[in-house]
């Protein structure tokens, strides 16, 4: 199975921020790669796919960008509202996996 | 607009099973693959397995096999997961979502399911 090391596992930042999450893939993975926000009791929601892409209706503070092993996912201008634990996934082979997860705070 | 309503959260014994449902609605069932995802509490997402609810294709994670069926009523436009020989360690949260090309783009709510004696 694909491995996926997400990091770091929380972070705290102020509102306005800066914000980027890793996740290095443990074999190239292309840009087979998803990323999701997930609130306290809801379901995942999907942000961004390929790597890179914004899902239609996402705010375009929330970037990915990544290729092979190693990506990033940024969020310029950090706001309350983005106060929630991110995952990425890979799904260049199965069992698709996810990483550990980043809890994300506000200071 | 599209949604996926799972059913009601469940309590079984261990070496029980359970069977979720994910009822579709809002677009073509047929039309997009299933995918299910479960949650311990406080942990991260771990897959399950996938359903091609046209051809009734599945394919499942290795730690499931053997104890894991997915399947599907096309004419309620529903899709199932059924687990089996349930142990503490199966308590979650379990998720169906639907995937647009290779991405879950709709998810359920999600079903808790409690294994406990």
């Amino acid at each position: 199975d694909i491995q996926m090391t997400q990091s770091p596992s929380s972070l705290s930042a102020s509102v306005g921020d800066r914000v980027t999450i890793t996740c290095q893939a443990s074999q190239d993975i292309n840009t087979y790669l998803n990323w999701y926000q997930q609130k306290p009791g809801k379901a995942p929601k999907l942000l961004i796919f390929d790597a890179a892409n914004l899902r239609t209706g996402v705010p375009s503070r929330f970037s990915g960008s990544g290729y092979g092993t190693d990506f990033t996912f940024t969020i310029s201008n950090l706001q309350p509202e983005d106060i929630a634990t991110y995952y990425c996934e890979q799904y260049d082979n199965l069992p698709r996996t996810f990483g550990q997860g980043t809890k994300l705070e506000i200071k | 607009q599209v949604q996926l309503v799972q059913s009601g959260a469940e309590v079984k014994k261990p070496g029980a099973s359970v069977k979720v449902s994910c009822k579709a609605s809002g677009y073509t069932f047929t039309t997009y693959d299933i995918h299910w995802v479960r949650q311990a509490s406080g942990q991260g997402l771990e897959w399950m397995g996938w359903m091609n609810p046209s051809s009734d294709k599945t394919g499942y994670a290795q730690k499931f096999q053997g104890r894991v069926t997915l399947t599907r009523n096309t004419s309620i436009s529903t899709a199932y997961m059924e687990l089996r020989s349930l142990r503490s360690e199966d308590t979650a949260v379990y998720y169906c979502a639907r995937l647009e090309g290779d991405s879950p783009d709709y998810w359920g709510q999600g079903t808790l399911v409690t294994v406990s004696s």
